[in-house]
């Protein structure tokens, strides 16, 4: 069975500082992952994906996430944060069935 | 280009009423999943169709809730008999790749249904 856990319902950060999300996944196979970002009012957008290619994967917008198996982490950062990024955050597993799991979500908020 | 599209944008029902929610995926794009996002969580899955084939209907609360993709394009979600509990936003997403986890999902901007 799959699973993904955010580590954190909300996280605050200041503008121009960094931004670290936390996620743990479980999975019986080797598992896809995602983080998805929901802006207000506006669909989910992919901001990146994990496929067992590179285990460091960039996405749009100046995040990236780091795949590490040992600690079935897949934490999402960025190095500055932007007044733009507030928004909700997604973690999510897929183990190569037809369901794609969402954790719960982090709420990132960005102080001017 | 057009992305997946949902209809209505929100619906208001009285309890025990029917209701039908509406997808159009992108063209050409052969998975089909319903989400359910309550208020404050992440979407949880409800049903999955690759073209008009259902392969997965397991997310579905109850006997009310109704899924159907008659010609692998357009697709209805239907909830009989509505409950308060059915109150939140269903989401509608499409993908490419047939049954492949690891393609990307586009997501429309759901239909937040609200039972009074």
């Amino acid at each position: 069975a799959q699973s993904v856990t955010q580590l954190d319902s909300h996280v605050s950060v200041s503008e121009g500082t960094p931004v670290l999300l936390r996620c743990n996944y479980s999975s019986s196979y080797s598992p896809s992952l995602f983080w998805y970002v929901q802006h207000p009012n506006k669909g989910l957008q992919l901001l990146l994906k994990y496929t067992s290619a590179a285990t460091l994967v960039k996405g749009i917008n100046g995040f990236e996430a780091e795949f590490k198996k040992s600690e079935t982490s897949f934490h999402l950062t960025k190095p500055s944060a932007h007044m733009s990024d507030a928004a909700e955050y997604f973690c999510v597993v897929n183990d190569g069935g037809f369901k794609t799991i969402f954790g719960a979500g982090t709420r990132l908020f960005v102080k001017a | 280009g057009a992305g997946v599209s949902q209809s209505p944008r929100y619906k208001v029902a009285k309890r025990g009423q029917d209701v039908a929610l509406r997808c159009d995926p992108i063209s050409g794009h052969v998975s089909l999943f319903w989400y359910q996002q309550a208020l404050g969580q992440g979407p949880e899955f409800l049903t999955y169709f690759q073209n008009e084939a259902q392969l997965d209907k397991s997310g579905l609360p109850s006997d009310r809730f109704f899924a159907e993709r008659p010609e692998g394009s357009v697709s209805t979600l239907k909830i009989q008999r509505t409950q308060q509990e059915d109150s939140a936003v269903y989401l509608c997403a499409s993908s490419l790749a047939a049954g492949q986890g690891n393609s990307p999902l586009h997501f429309g901007n759901g239909t937040r249904l609200t039972v009074t």
